[in-house]
């Protein structure tokens, strides 16, 4: 069993759609969470950096953690065509270690 | 753009042969790390480099090695090709370690 797991889509939404991606973990260390958009032929960008449990807000995206679950979600209010990318999910343990964990990605496609 | 720049951007080499991907990191970043992205395996951590120094080592094959020099740049060595080997690498930076790591656009390598 991976220790990250994400449905790899694809997933098909209409313009202005709210959109809901998520990632499920096994490791218990994990403690911050990261979600990154990779376009295609293009390096991951980083979207959202989380902490520990809770629910954070940057514009049209929010990224929502539930570590009692093992459960995190990244949630585009008011899709657009030019958030059509994959979405990675990425998490490590605290302490020292810089080590992250990616999940395989979910293709999301916007339809104008 | 992240800042963190990779070369050459595609390769294109034969079985058993040797190349070297480079990689500078975002000025004032000292940590480089390198991923390899293929599409059965998702983005899968090959190794860090801090300050020149090796930090951490993820799924690295004994046929690759890397390394990072004075000035920061980083070179990922890939030996005996194989066609498994065929995959996106990226290298990403950090200001610090642990911190957030911000990709470059990746080298696109096909072993014929």
């Amino acid at each position: 069993q991976k220790e990250v797991e994400q449905d790899p889509g694809p997933l098909s939404v209409p313009e202005g759609a709210i959109v809901s991606l998520n990632c499920t973990y096994s490791n218990s260390a994990f403690q911050y969470f990261m979600w990154y958009r990779q376009y295609s032929r293009k390096g991951p960008e980083l979207l959202m950096y989380t902490y520990s449990s809770g629910n954070k807000e940057d514009g049209r995206f929010t990224a929502q953690v539930d570590k009692s679950s093992k459960y995190i979600s990244l949630f585009i209010r008011d899709s657009q065509p030019s958030d059509s990318a994959t979405y990675l999910c990425a998490m490590r343990a605290g302490g020292a270690t810089n080590k992250l964990i990616f999940g395989t990605g979910t293709l999301l496609a916007v339809q104008p | 753009d992240s800042g963190v720049t990779q070369t050459p951007k595609h390769l294109i080499t034969a079985t058993g042969q040797r190349v070297t991907l480079r990689c500078s990191p975002r000025s004032g970043d000292l940590s480089v790390y390198w991923y390899q992205q293929s599409l059965d395996q998702g983005l899968q951590f090959l190794i860090q480099y801090y300050n020149g120094e090796e930090r951490a080592k993820g799924n690295i094959l004994e046929r690759f090695s890397a390394q990072q020099f004075p000035d920061l740049h980083s070179e990922l060595n890939l030996s005996s090709l194989e066609l498994g080997d065929s995959a996106l690498y990226f290298c990403a930076s950090s200001v610090t370690d642990p911190d957030t790591q911000y990709f470059g656009p990746g080298t696109r390598l096909t072993v014929l």
